[in-house]
């Protein structure tokens, strides 16, 4: 059982946007930064998102960050083939005093 | 270029120990949070344990709270993970992770490639 809820899945075409959401509380994403990961297959994930919407240098304007209330969003336009991957959100929760995951979202483009 | 290197994983039997090492290069090790973040087969991330620039803070997930124990030695650049009373439960792959900046609760910026551990009689 997480902390967070991601969609287990999403897919889109080639070219297109997607989003994927990632809902939380007012002791995680209400109240801490939230942080988007990549994990191409079989590699270790990669920072795509700090700070809710701020990107690490080398990671395309494609991807963008927000967050709303106790939710958060990672879109990503123009999708490439290169793109599948599991996506994962992350914050900080101020009750439990522990980092949290959301389940993950795993992207198909079509 | 930051790396991490994980080492100590393998095969162990329910209630063994075992100590993880993470050397870290390419930065300022002492400046920085470090953690460890693993993920079971097929599952997703789950944070297991981080540690402050300087020690001071330390945190753990609830599920290896009080058997397992985060270090680290700035002089050594390496982060380590005492992990006690292994449980089938804890089989997954270890990821050694650095901290964007010097406090706990942040964000993870670079990954090690991970050492496994597997639990079973």
């Amino acid at each position: 059982q997480t902390v967070l809820t991601q969609a287990p899945s999403v897919s889109a075409a080639p070219g297109q946007k997607v989003t994927i959401s990632c809902s939380g509380g007012s002791s995680n994403i209400g109240r801490n930064y939230v942080s988007w990961y990549q994990q191409l297959p079989g590699t270790a994930p990669q920072l795509l998102i700090y700070e809710n919407s701020n990107r690490p240098s080398g990671v395309p304007d494609r991807f963008s960050g927000s967050r709303s209330g106790t939710s958060a969003t990672l879109g990503i336009t123009g999708l490439q083939t290169g793109d599948e991957a599991d996506y994962y959100c992350a914050t900080w929760d101020s009750s439990l005093s522990a980092a949290v995951f959301g389940g993950g979202t795993k992207l198909t483009v079509l | 270029e930051v790396q991490l290197v994980e080492s100590g994983g393998g095969l162990v039997q329910p209630g063994r120990s075992l100590r993880l090492s993470c050397a870290a290069s390419g930065f300022t090790f002492g400046n920085y949070a470090m953690h460890w973040v693993r993920q079971a087969p097929g599952k997703g991330l789950e944070w297991v344990s981080g540690i402050n620039w300087n020690s001071g803070s330390r945190a753990y997930a609830n599920s290896v709270k009080g058997r397992f124990t985060i270090s680290r030695d700035s002089a050594k650049k390496s982060l380590y993970l005492e992990a006690n009373s292994l449980r089938v439960e804890d089989t997954a792959l270890y990821y050694c992770v650095k901290g964007i900046d010097s406090g706990i609760v942040g964000h993870f910026d670079c990954w090690g490639q991970g050492t496994l551990v597997s639990v079973s009689s």
